[in-house]
């Protein structure tokens, strides 16, 4: 059974950097065809694609938040690690990590809980 | 980047009814395409994948439809646990992946 779970401070002060923790079980993120991704939610709004890295450690960023954004995976412990920089009230949000699977047309399969993040001084 | 639009924002409907939402590319995606559920407070679920697959454990009162630019999903006969929010995804481009603004499906 594929579960992902997010972790990391659920207040940051604006100008900060945020660091969530993405950590997953029933999956190897070193066998071909898989990526754990990074996607928001600000309240009340839609999801929003960040990142996400390939088990061949290639990764991709969200164009628009590419200067701000810093995907890592740590294999031995079965981690994925983002980092926000430059954080603004505007990135409060639910930041979900969530397992892909290039067979299913690079579909987002399993999903985690999510974990609510707010900016404010 | 790839823009996707969907339609309608919102929808009324009944339950027992088929309904139909539309997601529009800007470009074309091939069947690169998924269809998530989100019910309020709760993580996406993926329904559908490859424009017209069902991911394992949907019911098949979901479906989906369409390839290039224009996709459907539909529910055939709508149950009260169907009451949520619809996303649909494009993974066409590796560099940059884009969800549509959603469409929020409530109770008439």
């Amino acid at each position: 059974q594929i579960t992902l779970k997010e972790s990391g401070p659920t207040l940051v002060k604006p100008t900060q950097t945020l660091t969530l923790t993405c950590t997953f079980s029933g999956f190897s993120l070193t066998t071909s065809g898989v990526a754990v991704g990074w996607i928001r939610q600000p309240p009340g709004k839609a999801l929003e694609w960040l990142a996400h890295v390939y088990w061949s450690d290639d990764k991709y960023y969200n164009s628009f938040l590419r200067t701000r954004l810093a995907i890592a995976r740590d294999t031995s412990k079965n981690q994925v690690v983002l980092t926000v920089t430059n954080m603004d009230p505007v990135d409060t949000a639910t930041y979900y990590c969530a397992h892909l699977l290039v067979a299913k047309q690079y579909s987002y399969h399993v999903w985690g809980q999510g974990t609510m993040v707010t900016v404010s001084s | 980047d790839i823009q996707m639009t969907q339609s309608p924002s919102s929808l009324s409907a009944s339950v027992g009814d088929r309904v139909t939402i539309t997601c529009r590319a800007s470009q074309s995606i091939g069947t690169y395409l998924s269809w998530y559920q989100q019910i309020p407070g709760k993580a996406p679920k993926l329904l559908i994948y490859g424009a017209s697959s069902l991911h394992s454990g949907v019911p098949s009162r979901f479906s989906g439809s369409g390839s290039g630019t224009d996709f459907t999903l539909t529910i055939s006969s709508l149950q009260p646990e169907d009451f949520a929010t619809y996303y649909c995804q494009q993974s066409s481009s590796s560099v940059m992946y884009t969800f549509g603004q959603g469409t929020q499906l409530v109770i008439k």
